[in-house]
């Protein structure tokens, strides 16, 4: 089945507390992206990659890393999680015009 | 700039009436344009996606979305809802070939039996 995963589905952790949330697709796109969601605000961009070893801001990159090492992976690393990070995160992949979503991670940071 | 407008922040209708949802866009290019619906704890599922040819689309789940240029409009709609269409639903700009989407805020529909 054609998806896209990520783990972990929820997370609560403290302030400064380095975390990496992973995203995999087994569909063989090039294209990736993280997106956040805030009530109010819909889906804003963070990071996006073309291929492996390409990757670009997007509208809201301050505060992320990105790292594109395989095509399949695509992990968003928070090194120093801040409250105002706390929000859904969906990981998405790109194929046939569109992007097909992960089924997001729940980010509470305290 | 590229930007998404979605008028209406919460719909409410009856199960078996009518629904249309509201989606303006701002785009430099032509543009290519989508509709994802997000139910309760989970993610975004397309629904449909305009890129050119015929104005009127079909999706899934029986909805259609109609492209006027004039109007920089992408609207959704459906017949006949049903309870279970009860979700949030997120219209989108972006490039066929490029890499992002622009997203707006969202319309949360309600559906009341």
């Amino acid at each position: 089945e054609a998806q896209v995963t990520q783990n972990p589905r929820y997370l609560i952790t403290v302030t400064g507390k380095k975390l990496t949330v992973t995203c995999s697709q087994n569909m063989n796109h090039e294209y990736m992206s993280w997106y956040r969601q805030d009530p109010g605000l819909g889906l804003r961009q963070i990071y996006y990659s073309m291929n492996v070893e390409v990757t670009d801001k997007g509208d809201v990159p301050e505060g992320y890393k990105v790292s594109r090492k395989e095509k399949r992976n695509f992990p968003l690393i928070l090194e120093s999680p801040s409250p105002n990070q706390t929000s859904l995160y969906f990981c998405a992949s790109r194929g046939l015009g569109a992007q097909y979503f992960g089924p997001g991670t729940r980010l509470t940071v305290l | 700039a590229q930007s998404v407008t979605q008028p209406d922040i919460h719909i409410t209708v009856s199960e078996g009436a009518s629904l249309e949802l509201r989606c303006n866009y701002s785009y430099g290019a032509t543009p290519y344009l989508f509709w994802y619906v997000q139910s309760p704890g989970q993610g975004l599922q397309l629904l449909l996606k305009y890129f050119s040819g015929d104005t009127l689309v079909q999706g899934i789940k029986g909805f259609e979305a109609e492209f006027k240029r004039s109007q920089s409009s992408f609207n959704l709609r459906k017949p006949s809802v049903h309870w279970s269409d009860a979700a949030e639903y997120f219209c989108a700009v972006g490039e066929r070939y490029g890499n992002k989407l622009v997203f707006g805020a969202g319309t949360i529909l309600r559906v009341k039996s």
